[in-house]
């Protein structure tokens, strides 16, 4: 089954401690990204990858690093969160780039404390 | 600020009757367009998209109008059924830019 996963789910924790966000995709995408959602600003995008260690900052990449070392992987990093992190976050992928259908995730609600 | 916005945050419609759900953007250089439905709990799922060079696109059951003119995007939901209730975002890509920018969304209620 074609599918974007992330993990965890859901996260609680405080201000300053490093977390990392997996993000999976099995279908040879090379495009991936990060996109966070808060109530009435739909999604922001944070990061892009184009391929394998080609990324790109997105519209709000402020406090939040990626990596892409292999095609499959675009791990999102928080090197020390603060509150206004606090948020619903989606990976993505498509086939190519943003000019095409995305798979989403099924999210990860991040609670900073 | 965003590029792009919906009309209305809100929208409730009667089960059978047709939804239109509106979207204006401000990027006149964007030309690839994408509505996603998200369910609660789930990320966003496509639905349907097109490109400048259309104004108008069909699925099932749904169909995308683009005015470039007036730079307006809209969505048709043919007979709405209780499954359509969801939030609904319209989206921009810029040519030759790798970015996605969404609308803040519309949240369809339907009314059995």
């Amino acid at each position: 089954e074609a599918q974007v996963t992330q993990n965890p789910r859901y996260l609680i924790t405080v201000t300053g401690k490093k977390l990392t966000v997996t993000c999976s995709q099995n279908m040879n995408h090379e495009y991936m990204s990060w996109y966070r959602q808060d109530p009435g600003l739909g999604l922001r995008q944070i990061y892009y990858s184009m391929n394998v260690e080609v990324t790109d900052k997105g519209d709000v990449p402020e406090g939040y690093k990626v990596s892409r070392k292999e095609k499959r992987n675009f791990p999102l990093i928080l090197e020390s969160p603060s509150p206004n992190q606090t948020s619903l976050y989606f990976c993505a992928s498509s086939t190519l780039g943003a000019d095409q259908p995305q798979h989403f995730g099924d999210g990860t609600r991040l609670s900073i404390l | 600020g965003e590029s792009v916005g919906l009309h209305l945050p809100t929208l409730s419609v009667q089960e059978g009757d047709n939804s239109i759900i509106n979207c204006a953007y401000s990027n006149s250089a964007s030309d690839y367009f994408i509505w996603y439905k998200q369910e609660s709990g789930k990320g966003p799922q496509f639905i349907i998209d097109i490109r400048s060079n259309m104004d108008k696109r069909q699925g099932q059951r749904v169909t995308v109008l683009l005015n470039k003119t007036v730079k307006h995007l809209s969505l048709q939901i043919a007979a709405t059924q209780p499954g359509d209730s969801a939030v609904y975002f319209c989206a921009e890509n810029p040519d030759n830019d790798y970015k996605l920018s969404f609308g803040a969304g519309t949240t369809v209620t339907v009314r059995a």
